[in-house]
């Protein structure tokens, strides 16, 4: 069965310092895999997605995550962490019959000043 | 108006009463979805709908009654709901196809408690 499995409930950065959040999968088909971000009182907003094309994916508001075949992960990352990043974030994979997305249980990122 | 719009945005109600949620996609695709995203538990995926059919329903009491009229519009009947069923309710659409695995594009959500 398809699940991900998000490392790390909470997460703290200060401002302009690295950000990482860890996502692992288990998959039994090539995954397509996907990060959102949800702010508060919204709904989630797609911020990348992998779909084999390439193993480095760039999305949105300067993220970026790597898929690692060998790990089976797909771990977010910014280089510089800016306020307004402080959100929670998800990552999911397609179900195995491709019809749906199932969830990780989010990282809830602070960043401080 | 573009993207998925859910109405109420809030919504409170006693547990004998009965309301629908409803969703809008004007983004063309063909599969639509309700999850619920309670505090402190992961997104629980409840129906999908696909070209109007619904072809999974994961284990969801029957006091959440799903109706998608066509592929633009999706609804959630609620009926003697419990106070465990306060959460935002999320929906969502994408296209789905032969080859395609793309991915979902929410609505803001509609925030339910049950008193």
């Amino acid at each position: 069965a398809q699940s991900v499995t998000q490392l790390g409930s909470h997460v703290s950065v200060s401002e302009g310092a690295l950000v990482l959040l860890r996502c692992n999968y288990s998959s039994s088909v090539p995954p397509y895999l996907f990060w959102y971000v949800q702010y508060p009182n919204q709904g989630l907003q797609l911020l990348l997605k992998y779909t084999s094309a390439a193993t480095l994916v760039k999305g949105i508001n300067g993220f970026e995550a790597e898929f690692k075949k060998s790990e089976t992960s797909f771990h977010l990352t910014k280089p510089s962490a800016h306020m307004s990043d402080a959100a929670e974030y998800f990552c999911a994979v397609h179900n195995q019959a491709g019809t749906a997305l199932i969830f990780g249980k989010g990282t809830t990122l602070s960043v401080s000043s | 108006e573009t993207g998925v719009t859910q109405t109420p945005r809030h919504l409170v109600m006693g547990m004998t009463n009965k309301k629908s949620l409803k969703c809008e996609q004007h983004l063309g695709h063909n599969a639509m979805y309700w999850y619920k995203q309670s505090a402190k538990k992961p997104l629980e995926l409840m129906f999908v709908y696909s070209l109007e059919e619904r072809v999974e329903n994961n284990s969801v009491p029957s006091r959440f009654s799903p109706e998608c009229p066509n592929s633009s519009h999706l609804f959630l009947h609620l009926h003697t709901l419990q106070p465990e069923d306060s959460a935002l309710y999320l929906c969502a659409s994408s296209l789905l196809g032969r080859g395609l695995n793309t991915e979902a594009f929410f609505g803001q959500g509609t925030r339910l408690t049950v008193v």
